[in-house]
């Protein structure tokens, strides 16, 4: 399995700071994608980053992928109360695509 | 378009009772899937489909049945119900490439198993 591994486990900060999420994974990846999750809801895409790749912007949101130690970073900029969610990486590939059990994000106003 | 849609959004089932849940998407999408979330577990992939006709097992198959009879249905089926299928239940979508897709999500369905 290719399950990514989340880090930290959650992370507080304030509105106008950055927040950076980790992600760590086991095996060979076609791209590595990001969620959200607010409270109660089903997950939202965010971006995805292919393995050819390093670097990728949507946004405020910054995604690094480093394949050679199997890594992605999700960087929210100017984070917001809105941001208040749950983060999920998932890394794929042909076989299947397998999420961690997240970042819990709190954006205190 | 309504993306994905789930019913019922919530459930409670006693021990051994059997239920359904629905699963449909209006993207013409030829994959989708089931996932499980309990606290501290994250998502776990129960079953996904390729496409109408086909099937296949995911992390945690044990307890649940599939089918996929049409492109927009894939119905989860608990044949009887225990406890620890109590969690929030996740069907998603995506287009032919499937895993390695953006995944659609649809609002969950909240099961309580007593």
């Amino acid at each position: 399995s290719q399950q990514g591994e989340e880090d930290p486990q959650a992370l507080s900060i304030q509105e106008g700071e950055n927040a950076t999420m980790n992600c760590s994974y086991k095996t060979s990846i076609n791209n590595l994608q990001w969620y959200r999750q607010n409270s109660g809801r089903g997950l939202v895409h965010l971006i995805l980053i292919r393995s050819n790749e390093r670097e990728k912007h949507s946004g405020r949101l910054r995604v690094t992928l480093d394949t050679s130690k199997k890594s992605s970073s999700l960087l929210i900029t100017a984070s917001r109360a809105a941001d208040t969610a749950s983060y999920f990486c998932a890394p794929g590939n042909t076989d299947k695509l397998i999420f961690g059990t997240g970042t819990r994000l709190q954006v205190f106003p | 378009n309504a993306g994905v849609t789930q019913t019922p959004k919530f459930q409670v089932l006693k021990t051994g009772q059997s239920m359904t849940l629905q699963c449909a998407q209006d993207m013409n999408h030829e994959y989708m899937s089931w996932y499980r979330q309990d606290p501290g577990m994250g998502l776990r992939l129960i079953h996904y489909s390729v496409g109408a006709g086909i099937t296949d097992q995911g992390e945690v198959p044990n307890g649940y049945n599939v089918s996929r009879s049409t492109t927009e249905d894939f119905p989860l089926r608990l044949l009887s119900a225990a406890p620890s299928q109590t969690s929030v239940y996740f069907c998603a979508s995506a287009s032919a490439r499937g895993h390695t897709d953006t995944q659609y999500f649809g609002p969950g369905t909240r099961l309580t198993v007593l």
